[in-house]
């Protein structure tokens, strides 16, 4: 079975552009969570989705936002970038269930963004 | 806010010593989980604990979830240089969301 995969891998961009990454979860994975990874800082939490509804939100501004598609394909996008949206971009899929459980994640490879 | 800390934020170590790297937290955690990340992945689940006091093997790694649910430990014995990674604690709050530290850098010389 397939992993994750997350397109692109790189990505450099300059303040106040936008950018959109693209996540496949695993086959038969309905739920799909994104992060922003930096040294030192940890995962923080951007979202969740599952069933194309966004079920869970971390603490980010509205310049982050994401979708999810029928096929369970997601995207994020971050608008207005600042030389702080610098990262690696995880996301991680898993069965999806109730939401009311923690179920096991599987991430991707990441995308990494360089803003300039 | 909950907060997980981790110690060491670096470690390099020779192969074959022994090692310990902890996760520590003021919240209680309904689980925790430990996961190691290599360069230019993700990060790769190794166990979760649930109980306080649990102890779980993983071949030469040992992972203790401490009595009060509130810090964990990882235990490598004879350290290889194929354990090299970020390793990566997580803790599980009661809205079934992850909480998760900043990683220890393990490097294993050869």
């Amino acid at each position: 079975k397939a992993g994750v995969t997350q397109t692109p891998r790189y990505l450099i961009k300059t303040r106040g552009q936008q950018v959109t990454l693209s996540c496949s979860p695993i086959s038969g994975h309905r739920s799909v969570s994104w992060y922003q990874q930096t040294p030192g800082q940890g995962l923080q939490f951007l979202f969740e989705y599952f069933s194309e509804t966004q079920r869970n939100k971390g603490n980010f501004p509205g310049r982050f936002s994401g979708r999810q598609f029928s096929n369970s394909r997601s995207e994020m996008n971050v608008s207005t970038l600042e030389l702080g949206d610098s990262a690696l971009y995880l996301c991680a899929s898993s069965l999806g269930g109730s939401g009311k459980t923690l179920e096991t994640q599987y991430f991707g490879p990441g995308t990494r963004l360089l803003v300039l | 806010t909950q907060l997980l800390e981790q110690s060491p934020q670096f470690l390099s170590i020779q192969e074959g010593e022994n090692l310990t790297v902890y996760c520590n937290s003021s919240s209680v955690f309904s689980s925790l989980q430990w996961y190691r990340q290599e360069p230019g992945e993700g990060p790769v689940l190794l166990v979760t604990v649930v109980t306080g006091g649990e102890v779980k093997k993983l071949k030469r790694l040992t992972f203790q979830f401490g009595d009060a649910r509130k810090d964990s430990s990882l235990h490598i014995t004879a350290a290889q240089p194929g354990d090299t990674g970020l390793y990566l604690c997580a803790g599980e709050d009661s809205n079934y969301q992850l909480i998760w530290g900043a990683g220890t850098k393990l490097i294993i010389k050869p």
